[in-house]
């Protein structure tokens, strides 16, 4: 199985800041790698498909990149509701792994 | 607009079963791939099974192969999860995906004596 490592597992950051999640594969996806928003009791929301490429709705704050094995996810003007766990998930090879969550808190 | 409604999920006692079923709309649910996938209490998400569009090719992940059972009914727009033998590390929230684009909302399993 493909190995998903997200780190930081959490991070603190104030209202503004921009931060950046890393995500490595254990093993090369090409670009098959998907972010992830979720917050308490809600499902998982998507954020970026194929590395590097926005669902329709989401706002161009986030931005992802990286093809391979390393990935990030970038989020620019934190606001209050960006505050959540973020996960990245495999699909190149089954079976599909995700990342064990990035906790991001406000400082 | 996609909608991904599941149900079924509540208590069952270990070596139990309980099916799950996930109504699907907004989208040609016979094109799509559909996924479970599921996260167990204050943990991350586990993939757990997926079905061809036409039902033609299942998979499973190790932890559940030969005791859960993925199927959708084209028919009615729905995708199911038969799981059996329940283990009380199976509970969790399952939800149903169009990965990586569609989730459902989930539905809690507690297995539990």
């Amino acid at each position: 199985d493909i190995q998903m490592t997200q780190s930081p597992s959490s991070l603190s950051a104030s209202v503004g800041d921009r931060v950046t999640i890393t995500c490595r594969a254990s093993q090369g996806i090409g670009n098959y790698l998907a972010w992830f928003q979720q917050k308490p009791g809600k499902a998982p929301k998507s954020l970026i498909y194929a590395a590097s490429s926005l669902q329709s709705g989401v706002p161009s704050k986030f931005s992802g990149s990286g093809s391979g094995t390393d990935f990030t996810l970038t989020i620019s003007g934190l606001q209050p509701e960006d505050f959540a766990t973020y996960y990245c998930q495999q699909y190149s090879t089954y079976p599909i792994t995700f990342g064990q969550g990035t906790r991001l808190e406000i400082k | 607009e996609v909608q991904l409604v599941e149900s079924g999920g509540g208590l069952v006692q270990p070596g139990g079963s309980l099916r799950l079923s996930c109504a699907a709309s907004g989208f040609t649910f016979s094109s799509y791939w559909m996924h479970w996938v599921r996260q167990a209490p204050g943990k991350g998400l586990v993939w757990v099974s997926h079905i061809h569009g036409d039902g033609s090719v299942t998979t499973y992940a190790d932890s559940v192969r030969g005791r859960f059972t993925i199927s959708r009914d084209n028919a009615k727009n729905t995708l199911y999860l038969q799981m059996n033998s329940l283990r009380p590390e199976d509970t969790a929230v399952y939800y149903c995906a169009v990965l990586p684009d569609y989730w459902g909302q989930g539905t809690l399993v507690t297995v539990s004596s």
